[in-house]
């Protein structure tokens, strides 16, 4: 089993959609959450940190579920720059490195 | 101009072949990484350094070797290039401890080896 696992997609989504993504993760000592978004061709680069208690950056939602070990991305109000492919990763308590899952890929169409 | 900065941008090598990838850094960071990405496979890491005299195996560090320089350089080299080291690497630095987790990635290397 993977230690983080996403949907690869890629969802396809009109502008002004609203899209989620789920991320399921394998240990239950990880402590650290983040989302990536990576631009085709281009670097990673991190959109969002996740927090307990869910937060919130403008049109991007974040939750984290510590009992099912899951954690979540909500896109509201879709727009075409959207387009990339979103990075779910997870850093376990005691390792100080990060584990990225595979990505999950949006495309936002006209 | 770019905090992370790696050279070349672009590489293609034949088999056999030593060849280094370079990785620069203007953030101040301790931290610093290197990872490869293959299609549908994500982020793998294969080498990380916390300070100049550490340097730690990631999990894919067979057929890979490391240097770091001082603490804004960190080298990668591939002693002998096989094809199915052909991939996108990638370079990042982090600040360190949980305020510093945010890693910050260099544009990355194209690598073909034929």
């Amino acid at each position: 089993r993977k230690e983080v696992e996403q949907d690869p997609g890629p969802f396809n989504v009109p502008e002004g959609a609203t899209v989620a993504f789920n991320c399921t993760y394998s240990n239950s000592a990880s402590q650290s959450f983040f989302w990536y978004r990576q631009d085709c061709r281009k670097e990673p680069k991190l959109l969002m940190s996740v927090y307990s208690s869910g937060n919130e950056d403008g049109r991007f939602t974040a939750q984290l579920n510590r009992a099912s070990q899951y954690i979540s991305l909500l896109i509201r109000d879709s727009k075409l720059s959207d387009s990339a492919t979103y990075l779910c990763v997870v850093r376990v308590a005691g390792y100080s490195t990060l584990t990225f899952g595979k990505g999950t890929m949006l495309l936002v169409s006209p | 101009d770019a905090d992370v900065t790696q050279t070349p941008r672009n590489r293609i090598t034949k088999t056999g072949k030593r060849i280094m990838l370079e990785c620069s850094q203007t953030k101040g960071h301790d931290r610093m990484y290197w990872y490869r990405q293959d299609p549908g496979l994500g982020l793998q890491l294969i080498y990380y350094s916390f300070d100049v005299k550490d340097i730690n195996k990631g999990e894919i560090s067979d057929g890979y070797s490391v240097s770091r320089q001082a603490q804004a350089k960190f080298s990668l080299s591939l002693e002998s290039a096989i094809p199915n080291q052909t991939a996108l690497y990638f370079c990042a630095t982090s600040g360190g401890g949980e305020t510093g987790e945010t890693q910050y990635f260099g544009p990355g290397t194209r690598l073909l080896v034929l």
